[in-house]
């Protein structure tokens, strides 16, 4: 089983910073399949990133994956109010099995 | 447009059993590998099991190996979670998702997720 561990594991920001997620893998992620949804408080996940740094459908282009391997990484440029929530990064290359990380909680300082 | 709820859950003692359901709408639910994923409270996200587009394969997590079992009925387009011999670390948030594609035994990323039925267990 891939064990993914997200860094840090909350992020105080201010609206219009940058802000850098950071998601390692124990094991390579095959042919680069992470993903990383966002979470707000009594909501359903939301797809981001599929492909390390493919943006899903909609998603502003504020929101960037990019990495390989075992180390991937999501930003968001200019932070909006709306950006504060959890995000969760998720490998889906080992069929059958799939692990997410712990999350990393987004917060506005 | 997609539409996935889930129902069933609820507060139920130690050893006891609970299913949950997931109605799909919106799409062809036949055509599509199914998960539950589950969130305790508090927590983050746990995939705990899937079943493939016409119920032959299934996998599960080790936790819930042998007390789970995830099945579907494509004429209703539901699918199922039966969860038996239920321990206090099952309580949770469930949720129905699936990934928009159809390669056989890739799991995709989730593109549609349901809102969640919480489960509690607890005596």
């Amino acid at each position: 089983e891939i064990v993914l561990t997200q860094s840090p594991g909350t992020l105080s920001l201010s609206p219009g910073e940058r802000a850098t997620l950071s998601c390692r893998a124990s094991h390579s992620v095959n042919s680069n399949y992470l993903a990383w949804y966002q979470q707000k408080p009594g909501q359903a996940p939301r797809l981001l990133i599929y492909g390390a740094s493919s943006r899903a459908t909609a998603i502003p282009d504020r929101f960037s994956g990019s990495g390989s391997g075992t180390d991937f990484t999501l930003t968001i440029s200019r932070l909006q109010p709306e950006d504060f929530a959890v995000y969760y990064c998720h490998q889906y290359g080992s069929s059958p099995s799939t692990t997410f990380g712990q999350g990393t909680r987004l917060e506005i300082k | 447009q997609v539409q996935l709820v889930e129902s069933g859950g609820g507060v139920v003692q130690p050893g006891r059993s609970l299913r949950l359901s997931c109605a799909a709408s919106g799409f062809t639910f036949s055509r599509y590998t199914m998960h539950w994923v589950r969130q305790a409270p508090g927590k983050g996200l746990e995939w705990v099991t899937f079943i493939s587009h016409d119920g032959g394969n299934k996998y599960y997590i080790d936790s819930v190996k042998g007390r789970f079992t995830i099945s579907r009925d494509n004429s209703k387009n539901t699918l199922y979670l039966q969860m038996n011999s239920l321990r206090a670390e099952d309580t949770a948030v469930y949720h129905c998702a699936f990934w928009n594609g159809v390669v056989p035994d890739f799991i995709g990323p989730f593109d549609f997720w349901g809102q969640g039925t919480l489960l509690t267990v607890s005596s």
